[in-house]
């Protein structure tokens, strides 16, 4: 059981505006930054939005992190094919003293 | 170009020993703490535990799964990381990721990313 909870699934046509949604506490969402992660079909994880709303170099503008309380959420407008993945959320847990993550989220592109 | 790769995974039985490495490069690795995560199959991330860098204290952090079975160790001179597994069960089974780290605190709120990882290394744990 994860720490974090996130939909299992969640589901976009084309150009469409999707979000993705991450429950916490206050020992972790609530009080600290969340990170959020992307893991495209047999390859390894990749940073895809660190501090809760910072996108890395290279990552599209589509992209976009929010918390608001103990929830957080990333959304992906003018969803594209390439866009079907995994997302994990995750972020520091002030009980555990450690880095902690969501159980991921398979995003479907209809 | 920051590049981790890890090594060493392979079938093991249970209660038998793994060293898994992961070497870095594109980066000065006595600067960063680095963590192994790990993907059981068909399942989500675990984060396994994380040894500091040197000016940060080098010591280790582990997941309470492993604490006491797993130990984490680093050569910077060689920009290698280490994650001695001991113990093994068949829980352990799993894609073992390494991570390049970042730790980000301000105004009382705390941030720690896995900025890069490596590729994975697959251990298998099975009689």
């Amino acid at each position: 059981q994860s720490v974090l909870t996130q939909p299992p699934s969640a589901s976009g046509t084309p150009g469409q505006r999707v979000t993705i949604s991450c429950s916490g506490s206050s020992s972790n969402i609530g009080n600290n930054f969340i990170y959020w992660y992307q893991q495209l079909p047999g390859t390894a994880p990749k940073l895809l939005m660190y501090q809760t709303n910072q996108r890395p170099s290279g990552v599209p503008d589509r992209f976009s992190g929010s918390k608001s309380g103990t929830s957080a959420s990333l959304a992906i407008s003018g969803l594209r094919s390439e866009d079907e993945s995994d997302y994990y959320c995750a972020a520091w847990d002030n009980s555990l003293s450690a880095p902690v993550f969501g159980g991921g989220t398979k995003l479907t592109v209809l | 170009e920051v590049q981790l790769v890890e090594s060493g995974g392979d079938l093991v039985q249970p209660g038998r020993s793994l060293r898994l490495s992961c070497t870095a490069s594109g980066f000065t690795f006595g600067d960063y703490n680095m963590s192994w995560v790990r993907q059981a199959p068909g399942k989500g991330l675990e984060w396994v535990g994380y040894i500091r860098s040197k000016p940060d204290g080098g010591t280790t952090d582990y997941a309470a799964s492993v604490k006491g079975r797993f130990t984490m160790s680093r050569d910077d001179s060689e920009s290698i990381a280490y994650l001695q597994m001991n113990g093994l069960k068949t829980d352990d089974t799993a894609v073992y990721y390494c991570t390049r780290d970042s730790y980000y605190y301000a105004s009382g709120s705390h941030g720690y990313a896995f900025d890069f990882w490596g590729q994975g290394t697959m251990v298998t744990v099975s009689s």
